[in-house]
């Protein structure tokens, strides 16, 4: 067990629709990361945030947001979703900004589904 | 831009069979480099790290060493075991973000 929980576990929706997906770093990390796992694209670094505050954007789409609260838990809302937004979702988090040096740990992840 | 190449899977391998699988990087500077394994249904973990040139990263038998001349970070293992069957993704850490090479899946037979 990492210590970083996502929720929901498993999600099915249509195209069109929005959804949020939930991350809890681990106890004492500022910083969560968002990364998108797919078959054709691998694994693929979404959004960074560090005690609030984003700090690196990757491949993200600008139908995707994230958001990090003051309890440092994050959120990525996908919206106008399409078949190829199914895939795997993970968080990450980490004690710095700095990925260089710090592990960073990963949760278990969202498998979201687009019929 | 940064970039990380590792060999395609799948590796088959039978019990106490040697294990290589390449990684190679492209990067601007020097940055850290990282072997991650995800079991079957779960996240991500870090296996083993090396931050600079000439570092040798070491876990669970695991071991890569960072060779700057080569741009190179290959696992290796000298005796897999039937529970070392996973997904293994080599990455590179910079400007804050890990970059991931596609994963490679080993398959250990007893």
């Amino acid at each position: 067990d990492s210590g970083v929980t996502q929720t929901p576990k498993h999600l099915i929706t249509a195209t069109g629709q929005r959804v949020t997906l939930r991350c809890s770093p681990r106890s004492g990390d500022l910083s969560v990361y968002w990364y998108q796992q797919s078959l054709d694209q691998g694994l693929q670094f979404l959004i960074q945030y560090y005690n609030g505050e984003e700090r690196a954007k990757g491949n993200i789409l600008e139908r995707f947001s994230a958001q990090q609260f003051p309890d440092l838990h994050s959120e990525l809302n996908l919206s106008s979703l399409e078949l190829g937004d199914s895939a795997l979702y993970f968080c990450a988090s980490s004690a710095s900004s700095d990925s260089s040096y710090n592990e960073q740990f990963f949760g278990p992840g969202t498998r979201l589904t687009v019929l | 831009g940064n970039s990380v190449t590792q060999m395609e899977g799948p590796v088959t391998l039978s019990e106490e069979a040697f294990l290589t699988i390449n990684c190679t990087y492209t990067a601007t500077g020097y940055p850290s480099l990282f072997w991650y394994v995800q079991y079957p249904g779960e996240g991500l973990q870090l296996l083993l790290k090396a931050t600079k040139a000439d570092d040798k990263g070491s876990n669970k038998g695991f071991e890569a060493t960072y060779r700057k001349e080569t741009t190179s970070f290959h696992l290796e293992k000298g005796s897999v075991q039937v529970s070392d069957s996973a997904v293994y993704f080599c990455a590179q850490s910079s400007n804050y973000k890990l970059t991931f090479g596609k994963g490679t899946l080993l398959t250990v037979n007893p």
